[in-house]
C-alpha cells in the first residue's frame, strides 16, 4: 500500500474562511500533484510539483494555491472558502522513472457552506 | 488538445460475466496508459499500467490492452465478482513531467 496521506479526510466549513489540506507521502518522491474531483466527473489537475520550491498550476484553473518547502510535504490552501470549492481534492506522487504508477491519497471531501 | 474518453459511463452485469471497458485517447503519443480503480469517497488504486511499448498488461483476473495507433485501451476483466464494483478510470501519460490525464471513468456494477 503507498504511503501517501490526507487530511483532513473531511472538511465542512462556512464561506470565506481560509483551510489548508494536507498531503504528506514518505516515498522520498520528487513529483507531486493535486487533482480536484466533482461527484461523477473527471479528475482535473489543479497543482503540480517536481520538487523543493517547484510548483506549477496545472489544466484546472483553482483560486487556490500550493507549496513545496520539504520533499514529502505538498499543501494546499483555499484564503476564502466558497461554496464553488465545494469537491473532492486528490493528492497523487510518483517517482522519477516513466515506468512508475502515480500512488494516491485517500482524497479529501470538502463542503463549503 | 490531448483528450481521454471512456464508455460506457456505466454498466451493470451479473456475477460471473466476463466484461471489456473501453478508453480511448485523442494524442497518440503516450508515454504508458494507467487504468485505476476508484471506490465511493476514497482515492485511486492502481490496476495496471502499460507502456507504449507493450501491448497488453495481465494481472489476476484482469488484462489491459493497449493500441497506440487507434488510440485505444481495454480493460477485460474475468468472471466479474460483486467486489469489483467499482469507477474505473483510465489515465493516458504523455511527455508532460507525470501529468495524466483522466478519462470520466467507467462505474461498474456486479450484482450477486
Amino acid at each position: 500500500e503507498a504511503d501517501i496521506y490526507q487530511t483532513p479526510r473531511y472538511l465542512v466549513i462556512g464561506t470565506g474562511k481560509k483551510i489548508t489540506l494536507e498531503c504528506s507521502q514518505t516515498m522520498g518522491h520528487d513529483k507531486m500533484y493535486w487533482y480536484q474531483q466533482d461527484p461523477g466527473m473527471e479528475l482535473h489537475l489543479i497543482h503540480y510539483s517536481y520538487g523543493v520550491n517547484s510548483t506549477e498550476k496545472g489544466d484546472l484553473s483553482s483560486e487556490s494555491t500550493v507549496s513545496r518547502i520539504r520533499t514529502e510535504h505538498f499543501p494546499l490552501t483555499l484564503e476564502s472558502a466558497r461554496p464553488s470549492h465545494t469537491s473532492q481534492y486528490l493528492c497523487a506522487s510518483v517517482g522519477q522513472q516513466l515506468t512508475d504508477t502515480q500512488y494516491f491519497g485517500p482524497g479529501t471531501r470538502l463542503t463549503v457552506l | 488538445k490531448q483528450e481521454v474518453t471512456q464508455i460506457p459511463a456505466a454498466l451493470s452485469v451479473p456475477e460471473g460475466e466476463n466484461l471489456v471497458l473501453n478508453c480511448s485517447f485523442t494524442d497518440s503519443a503516450i508515454y504508458n496508459l494507467q487504468w485505476f480503480r476508484q471506490d465511493p469517497g476514497k482515492g485511486l488504486t492502481s490496476l495496471l499500467l502499460i507502456q507504449s511499448s507493450q501491448r497488453e498488461q495481465t494481472s489476476g483476473r484482469l488484462n489491459a490492452s493497449l493500441d497506440k495507433s487507434s488510440g485505444r485501451s481495454t480493460l477485460y476483466i474475468a468472471a466479474s465478482q460483486p467486489g469489483d464494483s467499482a469507477t474505473y478510470l483510465c489515465a493516458a501519460h504523455y511527455n508532460q513531467g507525470g501529468k495524466l490525464i483522466f478519462g470520466q471513468g467507467t462505474e461498474l456494477s456486479v450484482k450477486p
